[in-house]
């Protein structure tokens, strides 16, 4: 079955340390990675995706994420964390040959403390 | 407006009665997703349109929820009889039709509390 996994809860770093937060996947075809983050009291927004190409990407507010094929991972990363990206961070992925659908993870929590 | 629109943002309804959610995507885009969140979890997908028919109703949880969409806009989600159960923040979201690459927008839900 297809499926995304966020194996930790919470995530606490310092700030001006890196950051990740792990993402792994479960499809069938080629997978399309997403990473959305959840504000307090906002919504979800858009940080950045994988569809073909540098298994590298970039996105907003200074995150990127790895895609690794092999460990079917699609880790979210950042050099240096702010207390201000304290949030709710979800990963998805839909698959060639399905509807559409975008299927969540059930989220990290990342806590930044100064 | 430039972005997703949700409403009611917040209603209160007592076990039994019918409540029905309204969505407005964003202009121009041709998919829109329902989503549900309960406390503490995270997105339960619900359905999906892609202009307006729906090619995935799989997460409908019962034959209590149902959706339609009125061409490439509005979208109404009704839960009719609520359950205690049903109290979630219900997400709406819309993107430009690229089936498998395109991101998803979202407003910033109607969270239903069934007392």
């Amino acid at each position: 079955a297809q499926s995304v996994a966020q194996p930790e809860d919470q995530v606490n770093v310092a700030e001006g340390n890196p950051l990740t937060v792990k993402c792994t996947y479960s499809v069938s075809g080629n997978p399309y990675l997403f990473w959305y983050v959840q504000y307090p009291n906002r919504g979800l927004q858009f940080l950045l995706k994988y569809i073909t190409g540098d298994n590298l990407v970039k996105g907003s507010y200074g995150f990127e994420a790895e895609f690794n094929k092999s460990q079917t991972s699609f880790h979210l990363k950042k050099p240096s964390a702010l207390v201000s990206d304290s949030a709710l961070y979800f990963c998805a992925v839909r698959f060639s040959g399905n509807t559409g659908k975008l299927i969540f993870g059930q989220g990290t929590t990342l806590q930044v403390k100064p | 407006g430039a972005g997703v629109s949700q409403s009611p943002s917040n209603k209160v309804t007592e076990k039994g009665k019918d409540v029905e959610l309204r969505c407005d995507p964003i202009s121009g885009h041709t998919a829109l997703y329902w989503y549900r969140q309960r406390l503490g979890q995270g997105l339960e997908f619900l359905i999906y349109f892609q202009g307006n028919s729906a090619p995935d109703k799989s997460g409908l949880p019962s034959d209590r929820f149902s959706a339609e969409r009125t061409g490439e806009s509005v979208s109404t989600l009704t839960i009719q009889r609520t359950q205690q159960e049903d109290s979630a923040v219900y997400l709406c979201a819309s993107s430009l039709g690229e089936l498998l690459t395109g991101e998803l927008f979202f407003g910033e839900g109607s969270r239903l509390t069934v007392l």
